[in-house]
Formats: C-alpha cells, structure tokens, sequence
C-alpha cells in the first residue's frame, strides 16, 4: 500500500535553532517527492520538488533531502524565524499515476 | 494577479441541507482537483479534472459531486449524503493531470455543517 509517514507528528524549537523533519515513504514506483508548508487555516504551498536522480534541494532556508534507497526525506530548516511556524507536509507521487500521496504532516512551532 | 480563489473562507450549514463551494482559477490550467483536510490526516483527494466536462472520482467521493463546465471553475457541492462533512476543503490545479507538474492550492474553504 502506498503511505507516506512523517515524524515527528509536532516539534517545537526557539528561534535561530536549526531542526529536520523526517518523511519515509512507501510509494513504488516513485515519480517525485514534494515539501509543501501549510500556514494555520491556508492551502499549502510547495518548498520543494525532487525526482529520483535528486540528492538534495534547497529553497533559501529549507533544504531537501532524498535518499531514494532507503525511500527517505528528510527537510532541514536553518536559522529558524517565527514565521516558520506551520505544518511541513511530505508528498509522493507514483509514476503512471495521478495521484498524490500526502503525509499527515509535522507540525513545527517557533518560540522566541 | 494570478491565483486560485476559493470562496467563502467559512461556511456555516444546518445538516441536510447542500452546499456549494466555489474554486476559481486564472492560471489557464488544465486540470483541477478537490482535497479534504482532517485533524491529524493527511489531505485525501475527493475529485478531480483534467479537462473541461471530465472529471474522475477520487479517494472519498461518495456524498460529493462536482462540474467543470468550464476550464476557469471547478465548484464542489457536499450533499446531505456526506455522513461527516465538517472539514477543511482544498482546491488545487496544476497545468496537466500528470504527476510531475506542480499543484497550486488555493487559500481553502472550512466548512462547518451542525
């Protein structure tokens, strides 16, 4: 069965520490894996997109991981502000399919 | 300005009643899709479209219908079937229905049926 996990569920960190989200996932054959971060009450929106041949991404603070061996991401934010309080949602996309499959999400709460 | 607008933000409903939510998008995209959000779940796809008048069920479409009449709008109605339709709905497109294009996601709908 396709799933896709991400640990941990919620995290909280002081601002300027740095933190790793963690997704492993299931989904064969893998097409492509995505971060999107969600703000309280907003639609996500996307971090980052990697294929299979992709190590790493990074989009400014975030950066992506992609092991696609071991079928593991993990999402590293560095500095961390106050604004990136909100869920990192982990998704994977299967080849010749038209679906996403979307991890529940970890919730991340930065405190001054 | 281009985006997807999803209207309203909230929507309050007696239960057996229908209602319909509105998604909008300019991005001249061809396929459109409708996701509900729980606490603690992950979103779970409900319809989809990949091209005006065609549209495919997804994972939980029993108690919902839609229409793409037009390539723009992608309007989901949640009917008195849906047993527990209080949730967090999310609309998203994206150029083509292939999984490798990105999904835009607009601002969602929470919708709250008693």
């Amino acid at each position: 069965k396709n799933q896709v996990e991400q640990s941990p569920q919620s995290l909280i960190i002081l601002e300027g520490k740095n933190c790793t989200l963690q997704c492993n996932y299931t989904v064969s054959p893998f097409s492509n894996l995505r971060w999107y971060k969600q703000d309280t009450g907003r639609g996500p929106v996307s971090l980052t997109i990697m294929t299979f041949s992709e190590n790493t991404k990074s989009n400014g603070r975030y950066t992506a991981t992609l092991d696609a061996d071991t079928k593991q991401s993990s999402l590293h934010i560095t500095a961390s502000q106050l604004s990136d309080s909100a869920s990192y949602i982990c998704v994977v996309s299967a080849r010749s399919s038209y679906k996403l499959i979307f991890g529940s999400g970890t919730r991340l709460l930065v405190r001054p | 300005d281009g985006g997807i607008t999803q209207s309203p933000k909230y929507l309050f409903r007696k239960e057996g009643q229908n209602v319909t939510l509105s998604c909008e998008q300019n991005l001249n995209h061809d396929a459109m899709y409708w996701y509900r959000q729980d606490p603690g779940q992950g979103l779970r796809l409900i319809y989809y479209s990949q091209i005006v008048n065609d549209f495919q069920k997804g994972d939980i479409a029993e108690g919902y219908s839609v229409s793409r009449e037009k390539k723009e709008s992608f309007p989901l109605t949640v009917t008195s079937a849906q047993k527990n339709p209080t949730a967090f709905y999310l609309c998203a497109s994206s150029m083509s229905g292939q999984v490798s294009y990105e999904q835009y996601f607009g601002p969602g709908t929470r919708l709250t049926v008693t």
